[in-house]
Protein backbone atom coordinates (compact mmCIF):
# COMPACT_ATOMS: atom_id res chain seq x y z
CA UNK A 1 0.00 0.00 0.00
CA UNK A 2 0.79 3.72 0.00
CA UNK A 3 3.07 5.24 2.92
CA UNK A 4 4.81 8.23 3.94
CA UNK A 5 7.80 8.59 5.90
CA UNK A 6 9.26 11.87 7.21
CA UNK A 7 12.13 12.99 9.85
CA UNK A 8 11.00 12.64 13.43
CA UNK A 9 11.18 15.89 15.04
CA UNK A 10 11.27 17.90 16.74
CA UNK A 11 13.40 20.16 14.88
CA UNK A 12 14.16 23.14 16.77
CA UNK A 13 16.23 25.67 14.74
CA UNK A 14 17.23 29.59 15.30
CA UNK A 15 15.38 32.23 13.26
CA UNK A 16 17.01 32.59 9.61
CA UNK A 17 18.63 29.38 9.64
CA UNK A 18 18.05 26.97 6.80
CA UNK A 19 15.18 24.30 7.05
CA UNK A 20 14.96 20.72 5.75
CA UNK A 21 12.31 18.34 6.35
CA UNK A 22 13.02 15.24 4.58
CA UNK A 23 9.95 13.21 3.13
CA UNK A 24 10.09 10.02 1.47
CA UNK A 25 6.89 7.91 -0.07
CA UNK A 26 6.40 4.57 -1.19
CA UNK A 27 3.06 4.07 -4.04
CA UNK A 28 2.61 2.66 -7.41
CA UNK A 29 2.23 4.94 -10.36
CA UNK A 30 2.24 8.28 -10.06
CA UNK A 31 0.98 10.43 -6.91
CA UNK A 32 0.42 14.55 -6.43
CA UNK A 33 2.98 15.11 -3.65
CA UNK A 34 1.70 17.61 -0.76
CA UNK A 35 2.57 19.25 2.28
CA UNK A 36 0.05 20.73 4.88
CA UNK A 37 1.21 22.68 7.79
CA UNK A 38 -1.04 22.81 11.33
CA UNK A 39 -0.60 25.81 13.69
CA UNK A 40 -1.31 25.15 17.02
CA UNK A 41 -4.73 24.73 18.21
CA UNK A 42 -5.81 24.95 13.75
CA UNK A 43 -6.58 22.77 11.62
CA UNK A 44 -4.33 21.13 8.66
CA UNK A 45 -3.96 23.73 5.70
CA UNK A 46 -2.03 23.06 2.58
CA UNK A 47 0.71 24.43 2.21
CA UNK A 48 2.26 23.37 -1.07
CA UNK A 49 1.72 20.79 -3.40
CA UNK A 50 3.22 18.67 -7.06
CA UNK A 51 1.16 16.46 -9.07
CA UNK A 52 4.03 15.35 -11.45
CA UNK A 53 7.52 14.25 -11.46
CA UNK A 54 9.93 17.08 -11.42
CA UNK A 55 7.32 19.75 -10.31
CA UNK A 56 8.60 22.28 -7.55
CA UNK A 57 5.68 23.46 -5.15
CA UNK A 58 6.66 26.73 -3.73
CA UNK A 59 4.52 28.82 -1.15
CA UNK A 60 5.44 31.37 1.88
CA UNK A 61 9.49 31.30 0.80
CA UNK A 62 8.75 27.00 1.18
CA UNK A 63 9.93 24.60 -1.40
CA UNK A 64 9.74 20.89 -2.30
CA UNK A 65 10.50 19.18 -5.84
CA UNK A 66 8.68 16.13 -6.63
CA UNK A 67 11.97 13.57 -7.07
CA UNK A 68 10.51 10.44 -8.49
CA UNK A 69 13.75 8.84 -9.04
CA UNK A 70 14.39 8.88 -4.98
CA UNK A 71 10.47 8.85 -4.40
CA UNK A 72 11.14 11.84 -2.18
CA UNK A 73 9.73 15.26 -1.52
CA UNK A 74 11.49 17.51 0.86
CA UNK A 75 10.63 20.21 2.05
CA UNK A 76 12.83 23.81 2.49
CA UNK A 77 13.02 26.70 3.59
CA UNK A 78 15.91 29.13 3.63
CA UNK A 79 15.15 31.86 6.44
CA UNK A 80 12.83 30.22 8.95
CA UNK A 81 10.98 32.41 11.02
CA UNK A 82 9.20 32.23 14.55
CA UNK A 83 6.08 32.42 13.04
CA UNK A 84 6.34 29.37 10.87
CA UNK A 85 6.49 27.10 14.11
CA UNK A 86 4.02 24.00 13.21
CA UNK A 87 3.68 20.78 12.69
CA UNK A 88 4.43 20.01 8.93
CA UNK A 89 2.82 16.88 7.26
CA UNK A 90 4.02 15.30 3.95
CA UNK A 91 0.79 13.66 2.47
CA UNK A 92 0.74 11.48 -0.95
CA UNK A 93 -2.79 11.15 -3.08
CA UNK A 94 -2.86 8.66 -5.81
CA UNK A 95 -3.06 9.74 -8.82
CA UNK A 96 -5.24 7.45 -10.57
CA UNK A 97 -7.58 4.52 -9.32
CA UNK A 98 -10.40 3.97 -7.37
CA UNK A 99 -9.01 4.87 -4.24
CA UNK A 100 -7.32 8.40 -5.96
CA UNK A 101 -9.48 10.14 -2.80
CA UNK A 102 -7.51 9.47 -0.32
CA UNK A 103 -4.74 11.36 1.28
CA UNK A 104 -2.23 9.32 2.90
CA UNK A 105 0.50 11.23 5.24
CA UNK A 106 3.10 11.08 7.43
CA UNK A 107 3.53 11.18 11.00
CA UNK A 108 4.09 14.71 11.40
CA UNK A 109 7.20 17.22 11.96
CA UNK A 110 7.06 19.37 14.97
CA UNK A 111 9.35 22.25 14.14
CA UNK A 112 10.20 25.24 17.24
CA UNK A 113 12.00 28.47 16.06
CA UNK A 114 13.30 30.78 18.41
CA UNK A 115 14.11 33.97 18.17
CA UNK B 1 -16.30 31.73 2.98
CA UNK B 2 -16.06 31.05 6.90
CA UNK B 3 -14.15 27.41 5.73
CA UNK B 4 -15.04 23.92 7.23
CA UNK B 5 -17.08 24.63 10.71
CA UNK B 6 -16.70 21.46 13.38
CA UNK B 7 -18.08 21.70 16.58
CA UNK B 8 -17.72 21.28 19.32
CA UNK B 9 -14.22 22.02 19.53
CA UNK B 10 -13.75 20.18 22.63
CA UNK B 11 -15.57 17.57 23.76
CA UNK B 12 -15.18 15.31 27.24
CA UNK B 13 -17.63 12.71 28.21
CA UNK B 14 -17.46 9.70 29.98
CA UNK B 15 -16.60 6.27 28.89
CA UNK B 16 -20.41 4.37 27.51
CA UNK B 17 -21.58 7.99 26.38
CA UNK B 18 -23.35 8.77 22.87
CA UNK B 19 -20.67 11.58 21.37
CA UNK B 20 -21.86 13.53 18.05
CA UNK B 21 -19.57 15.50 15.79
CA UNK B 22 -20.55 17.61 13.47
CA UNK B 23 -19.11 19.09 10.68
CA UNK B 24 -20.99 21.74 7.84
CA UNK B 25 -18.15 21.91 4.91
CA UNK B 26 -17.79 24.87 2.73
CA UNK B 27 -20.35 25.54 0.59
CA UNK B 28 -19.97 24.39 -3.02
CA UNK B 29 -18.23 21.09 -1.63
CA UNK B 30 -19.10 18.30 -3.23
CA UNK B 31 -16.17 15.75 -1.09
CA UNK B 32 -16.42 15.62 2.77
CA UNK B 33 -13.91 13.63 4.66
CA UNK B 34 -13.35 12.31 8.37
CA UNK B 35 -9.96 11.78 9.57
CA UNK B 36 -8.87 11.02 13.13
CA UNK B 37 -5.67 12.42 14.58
CA UNK B 38 -3.37 10.62 17.26
CA UNK B 39 -0.07 10.72 18.90
CA UNK B 40 0.32 6.64 18.18
CA UNK B 41 -1.51 6.30 14.41
CA UNK B 42 -1.29 10.00 13.09
CA UNK B 43 -3.79 11.02 10.53
CA UNK B 44 -6.07 8.28 9.53
CA UNK B 45 -9.14 8.32 6.97
CA UNK B 46 -12.53 7.07 8.56
CA UNK B 47 -14.70 7.81 6.10
CA UNK B 48 -15.11 9.55 2.14
CA UNK B 49 -18.42 11.42 1.06
CA UNK B 50 -18.69 12.15 -2.83
CA UNK B 51 -22.01 13.74 -3.63
CA UNK B 52 -23.48 13.00 0.12
CA UNK B 53 -23.05 9.29 -0.61
CA UNK B 54 -20.39 7.66 1.68
CA UNK B 55 -17.50 6.13 -0.58
CA UNK B 56 -15.61 4.63 1.42
CA UNK B 57 -16.03 3.86 5.60
CA UNK B 58 -13.11 0.82 5.68
CA UNK B 59 -11.81 3.62 7.73
CA UNK B 60 -14.01 3.38 10.24
CA UNK B 61 -12.34 1.62 13.41
CA UNK B 62 -15.69 -0.64 14.26
CA UNK B 63 -19.32 -0.43 14.92
CA UNK B 64 -19.54 1.95 17.62
CA UNK B 65 -18.93 4.71 14.88
CA UNK B 66 -21.30 5.64 12.43
CA UNK B 67 -21.18 8.85 9.40
CA UNK B 68 -24.14 10.37 8.32
CA UNK B 69 -24.18 13.33 5.52
CA UNK B 70 -27.94 14.22 5.01
CA UNK B 71 -27.74 17.00 2.69
CA UNK B 72 -24.65 19.24 1.45
CA UNK B 73 -24.29 20.80 4.05
CA UNK B 74 -23.65 18.86 7.03
CA UNK B 75 -22.58 15.60 8.41
CA UNK B 76 -21.94 14.11 11.80
CA UNK B 77 -19.51 11.31 12.76
CA UNK B 78 -21.03 9.75 15.73
CA UNK B 79 -19.74 7.06 18.40
CA UNK B 80 -21.78 4.82 20.50
CA UNK B 81 -21.04 3.59 23.15
CA UNK B 82 -17.74 5.62 24.07
CA UNK B 83 -14.45 4.41 25.33
CA UNK B 84 -11.14 5.93 26.15
CA UNK B 85 -9.14 4.84 23.08
CA UNK B 86 -11.55 7.10 20.72
CA UNK B 87 -9.48 9.66 22.81
CA UNK B 88 -8.31 12.06 19.70
CA UNK B 89 -8.39 14.96 17.42
CA UNK B 90 -11.35 14.31 15.16
CA UNK B 91 -11.36 16.72 11.46
CA UNK B 92 -13.86 17.33 8.72
CA UNK B 93 -12.44 18.08 5.44
CA UNK B 94 -14.04 19.29 2.43
CA UNK B 95 -13.29 19.88 -0.87
CA UNK B 96 -14.41 20.42 -4.75
CA UNK B 97 -13.52 17.31 -6.96
CA UNK B 98 -10.94 16.46 -4.87
CA UNK B 99 -10.10 13.43 -6.95
CA UNK B 100 -8.85 16.04 -9.95
CA UNK B 101 -6.24 17.27 -7.42
CA UNK B 102 -8.05 20.23 -6.29
CA UNK B 103 -7.03 21.21 -2.64
CA UNK B 104 -8.56 19.85 0.57
CA UNK B 105 -9.90 22.27 3.36
CA UNK B 106 -9.41 21.02 6.77
CA UNK B 107 -11.40 22.01 9.89
CA UNK B 108 -9.97 22.96 13.15
CA UNK B 109 -10.41 19.61 14.54
CA UNK B 110 -12.63 18.44 17.45
CA UNK B 111 -10.87 17.27 20.86
CA UNK B 112 -12.44 14.54 22.04
CA UNK B 113 -11.55 13.12 25.68
CA UNK B 114 -13.26 9.89 26.85
CA UNK B 115 -12.35 9.58 30.58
Amino acid sequence: GNSVTQMEGPVTLSEEAFLTINCTYTATGYPSLFWYVQYPGEGLQLLLKATKADDKGSNKGFEATYRKETTSFHLEKGSVQVSDSAVYFCALKPGSGGSNYKLTFGKGTLLTVNP
Amino acid sequence: DAGVIQSPRHEVTEMGQEVTLRCKPISGHNSLFWYRQTMMRGLELLIYFNNNVPIDDSGMPEDRFSAKMPNASFSTLKIQPSEPRDSAVYFCASSFRFRENTEAFFGQGTRLTVV
